[in-house]
């Protein structure tokens, strides 16, 4: 079983809709996650942080469930521009981490 | 956030030859950084995490003798592919481990390898 796993999709969702994104974790020691967005062919940027109590950066929500061990990614009114592949990334204390394997989402006008 | 460069962005090299690719944190210093490979419509894979002043560690299946990483200063790190061939042509990128409250990483914007 892969330590982080995502359901690759594609999602194909139409601009103006909200859309989520689940990841799970299996080692529980677990402590730090976070989204990263990659666009075709390039590097994964930083999305946003994931915080025990959630976390909200405009159109993007982000939550953890430490007992379910999953994190979740929702965007909201969907842009063009969010079409991507959505990483999470899970890591210990060790801070060795471990990326899933992506989710891609695809908006559509 | 904090930049890393990486450079060349791309290479071509014919099989055998050695490419080296240079990731530098450019307005922080990072103590660890780490080295990534990516296969078209693959996860991001951790190739060995870099260490300043001391030897990397390699993840398992890694050849450390083929993948030469190099951390000499608290601003760069090299990885050195040895005696390439086809297969190892793929994307590789860096990052570097940024302590600011939570610990996080930047990522390089990767270099594109291919081996003739």
């Amino acid at each position: 079983r892969k330590e982080v796993e995502q359901d690759p999709g594609p999602f194909n969702v139409p601009e103006g809709a909200t859309v989520a994104f689940n990841c799970t974790y299996s080692n529980s020691a677990s402590q730090s996650f976070f989204w990263y967005r990659q666009d075709c062919r390039k590097e994964p940027k930083l999305l946003m942080s994931v915080y025990s109590s959630g976390n909200e950066d405009g159109r993007f929500t982000a939550q953890l469930n430490r007992a379910s061990q999953y994190i979740s990614l929702l965007i909201r009114d969907s842009k063009l521009s969010d079409s991507a592949t959505y990483l999470c990334v899970a890591s210990g204390g060790s801070y060795i981490p471990t990326f899933g394997r992506g989710t891609s989402l695809i908006v559509h006008p | 956030g904090a930049v890393v460069s990486q450079h060349p962005s791309r290479v071509i090299c014919k099989s055998g030859t050695s490419v080296k690719i240079e990731c530098r944190s450019l307005d922080f210093q990072a103590t660890t950084m780490f080295w990534y490979r990516q296969f078209p419509k693959q996860s991001l894979m951790l190739m060995a995490t870099s260490n300043e002043g001391s030897k990397a560690t390699y993840e398992q299946g890694v050849e450390k003798d083929k993948f030469l990483i190099n951390h000499a200063s608290l601003t760069l790190s090299t990885l050195t592919v040895t005696s390439a061939h086809p297969e190892d042509s793929s994307f590789y990128i860096c990052s570097a481990r940024v302590l600011a409250g939570i610990e996080t990483q930047y990522f390089g914007p990767g270099t594109r390898l291919l081996v003739l």
